[in-house]
C-alpha cells in the first residue's frame, strides 16, 4: 500500500525565514514525488516533482529514499507562498496518485 | 487547450437525493481520478478509472460510485445523500506519458 504523511496541518513562518513542509511517505519500490500547491480561489497544482530536480518559485525538494522523505524548502518565505500545499506519491507499477493531508502555509508580515 | 473542467460548479442536494458530478479531461488523457475535499480533512482519494474501466476505489461506502465513458469524460454519482457528504468534489485527469495530474476547479457540493 502506499502513504503520504504530512505532520504538519499548520505552518506559520515570517517572511523572509527559512519554510520546510514535511513529507514522509511509504511505499514498496521507487515511487515519483510531488508537491502541489492550492493558492487561495485557485485550482490545485503541479509545484514541483522529484524527477525533474528543479528549483520552482525558489521552492526545492529532495527525495531521500532512506529517511522516505521528501521534504519541501524555501530559503526565505514570501507572503505570495501562503497556500496549501500537499506532498504526493505515484507508483511506477500502480499508477495510481496518493496525497497527502496537506499542509497550510501562512507567511505572516 | 482546455483544461480540465467539471460541472455543475455548485450542486445543493437535500440529504437523501442523489448527486451526479461531471469530469471531462485534458483531451489525449485516458485517466481520471476524484478526490473528495471536505473542510480540514485534505484530499480524499475516492476512485481511479482509466480507459473506461475503474482501476482502484479509496476508503468510500459503495454509494459513492461512478464510470467513465468512451470518450474518457467521467461521472461520479452519491447516493442516499448524508450531510457529510458536502465538500468540494476535484476530478484530476492524466496520461500515460506522464504522471502529472492536472485538476479541475471542482465542484462544491452541498447536502441540507
Amino acid at each position: 500500500a502506499q502513504r503520504v504523511t504530512q505532520p504538519e496541518k499548520l505552518l506559520s513562518v515570517f517572511k523572509g525565514a527559512p519554510v520546510e513542509l514535511k513529507c514522509n511517505y511509504s511505499y514498496s519500490g521507487s515511487p515519483e514525488l510531488f508537491w502541489y500547491v492550492q493558492y487561495s480561489r485557485q485550482r490545485l497544482q503541479l509545484l514541483l516533482r522529484h524527477i525533474s530536480r528543479e528549483s520552482i518559485k525558489g521552492f526545492t525538494a529532495d527525495l531521500n529514499k532512506g529517511e522516505t522523505s521528501f521534504h519541501l524548502k524555501k530559503p526565505f518565505a514570501q507572503e505570495e507562498d501562503s497556500a496549501m500545499y500537499y506532498c504526493a506519491l505515484v507508483g511506477i507499477s500502480a499508477r495510481q496518485l496518493t496525497f497527502g493531508s496537506g499542509t497550510q502555509l501562512t507567511v505572516l508580515p | 487547450e482546455a483544461g480540465v473542467t467539471q460541472s455543475p460548479t455548485h450542486l445543493i442536494k437535500t440529504r437523501g437525493q442523489q448527486a451526479t458530478l461531471r469530469c471531462s479531461p485534458i483531451s489525449g488523457h485516458t485517466s481520471v481520478y476524484w478526490y473528495q475535499q471536505a473542510l480540514g480533512l485534505g484530499l480524499q482519494f475516492l476512485l481511479w478509472y482509466d480507459e473506461g474501466e475503474e482501476r482502484n476505489r479509496g476508503n468510500f461506502p459503495p454509494r459513492f460510485s461512478g464510470r467513465q465513458f468512451p470518450n474518457y469524460s467521467s461521472e461520479l454519482n452519491v447516493n442516499a445523500l448524508e450531510l457529510e457528504d458536502s465538500a468540494l468534489y476535484l476530478c484530476a485527469s492524466g496520461d500515460k506519458m506522464n504522471t502529472e495530474a492536472f485538476f479541475g476547479q471542482g465542484t462544491r457540493l452541498t447536502v441540507v
